[in-house]
């Protein structure tokens, strides 16, 4: 089955800096990438996703890319401020099989 | 998002005893799944259903059962041979197939008496 890996457990920046979070996954056959927020007691929140067909997406701020050939995405989030403190997952699916989680990343962004 | 409702909010459970973690959805998805969470880790899959009256199970589907009688509903029994049960528990839904957005409930913490 699916296994996605995702580094670093924890991130620490300073306000205005960037901010990477990278994932891999190991089937092949994952052509949907999501990535998920949690703040503290709250549910998880889809902030953004990327599909297999597509590189790089952009939402203001935040920003994903695919490498599909190395099998690994990840999250970039520019100018961070404090309220982009959470816990990120990215998680991996395809059409047949159900999705699986990274084991998330603690942002702490440090005014 | 208000279209997912897990209920309760909080849970204790006594040695011996079975519990039932209540989700129900509105969305008019079709498949729903629970997840446990335990402090500093990720998402782990229990058990699934991408239709009424299936489920399938997880990674971590032993002294967890479920029933999915109703589209709204998916309802999660912690049994008495789950031996660690104290974690957060998470229910989301997606239109089928898989390679769709989750949404999730607020979680229900369930902890030891």
């Amino acid at each position: 089955g699916e296994n996605v890996e995702q580094h670093p457990s924890t991130l620490s920046v300073q306000e205005g800096d960037s901010a990477v979070i990278k994932c891999t996954y190991s089937d092949s056959a994952s052509n949907y990438f999501p990535w998920y927020k949690q703040e503290l007691g709250k549910r998880p929140q889809l902030i953004i996703d990327i599909r297999s067909n597509v590189g790089e997406k952009k939402d203001q701020r935040i920003a994903v890319t695919l490498n599909k050939t190395a099998k690994h995405f990840s999250l970039h989030i520019t100018e961070t401020q404090p309220e982009d403190s959470a816990v990120y997952f990215c998680a991996a699916g395809t059409r047949n099989n159900d999705m699986r989680f990274g084991a998330g990343t603690r942002l702490t962004v440090k005014p | 998002d208000g279209g997912i409702t897990q209920s309760p909010k909080y849970l204790f459970r006594k040695e011996g005893q079975n519990v039932t973690l209540s989700c129900e959805q509105n969305l008019n998805h079709d498949a729903m799944y629970w997840y446990r969470q335990d402090p500093g880790q990720g998402l782990r899959l229990i058990y699934y259903s991408q239709i009424v009256n299936d489920f399938q199970k997880g990674d971590i589907a032993e002294g967890y059962s479920v029933s999915r009688e109703k589209k709204e509903s998916f309802p999660l029994t912690v049994t008495s041979a789950q031996k660690n049960p104290t974690a957060f528990y998470l229910c989301a839904s997606s239109i089928k197939p898989s390679n769709q957005p989750q949404h999730f409930g607020d979680g229900t913490r369930l902890s030891i008496l």
